[in-house]
């Protein structure tokens, strides 16, 4: 059964780079029955999608964050990775990860909460 | 990008009763794309339908889904103290986006 973990700080300081990686465990990340996601939730709030990658390194995303997101993917690891740019206050949020079948997220990570701020 | 409006944005009822939620999308949603998911406090969201009507693994069957084109619905058949959660519906257009949730809370 396919388990996803996040990892990375928990407190960015703005205008920099945060970053999260999520480990897969249960399965590979080279299946190609699957794509991996990244979705966020500022607290109190609603869920947001970040972006999805396949294991070839294919990626979508939201074009709202397109320009400072980068998903890629490390299957020697079985991880994939978050990178976000020039990170502000409205960034801050629990960030998950997750399996992605036929565009539904099917099986989620427990989520890593971040916090942007001085 | 699909706008998914979700209603009523509080539902308050008591143990037992039934529970209908409404998921309406700003464009047409093929039923295939169209997901519904719960989330209790400091929890990840859990699928729950997919496919508009299928229940995912381990789902029980007082949870079902409906609705086609631009206008979807999960019921609770008879809820369980389990079920006071918020419950969000999710779609795949060109973008992958989510409703803004209904809570169901005791009343």
């Amino acid at each position: 059964q396919l388990q996803l973990q996040e990892s990375g700080p928990g407190l960015v300081k703005p205008s920099e780079t945060l970053s999260l990686t999520c480990t897969v465990s249960g399965g590979s990340i080279s299946s190609s029955s699957y794509y991996w996601g990244w979705i966020r939730q500022p607290p109190g709030k609603g869920l947001e999608w970040i972006g999805s990658i396949y294991y070839s390194g294919s990626t979508y995303y939201n074009p709202s964050l397109k320009s400072r997101v980068t998903i890629s993917v490390d299957t020697s690891k079985n991880q994939f990775s978050l990178k976000l740019s020039s990170v502000t206050a409205a960034d801050t949020a629990v960030y998950y990860c997750a399996v992605v079948v036929t565009a539904i997220p099917v099986v989620w990570g427990q989520g890593t909460l971040v916090t942007v701020s001085s | 990008e699909i706008v998914l409006t979700q209603s009523p944005g509080t539902l308050s009822l008591s143990p037992g009763e039934r529970a209908t939620l409404s998921c309406r999308a700003s464009q047409s949603v093929s039923s295939s794309y169209l997901a519904w998911y719960q989330q209790k406090p400091g929890q990840a969201p859990r699928l729950l339908i997919y496919g508009a009507s299928s229940r995912a693994t381990g789902i029980p069957d007082r949870f079902s889904g409906s609705g086609s084109g631009t206008d979807f619905t999960l019921t609770i058949s008879r809820l369980e103290p389990e079920d006071f959660a918020v419950y969000y519906c999710q779609q795949y257009g060109s973008l992958l986006t989510f409703g803004g949730g209904t809570k169901v809370e005791i009343k």
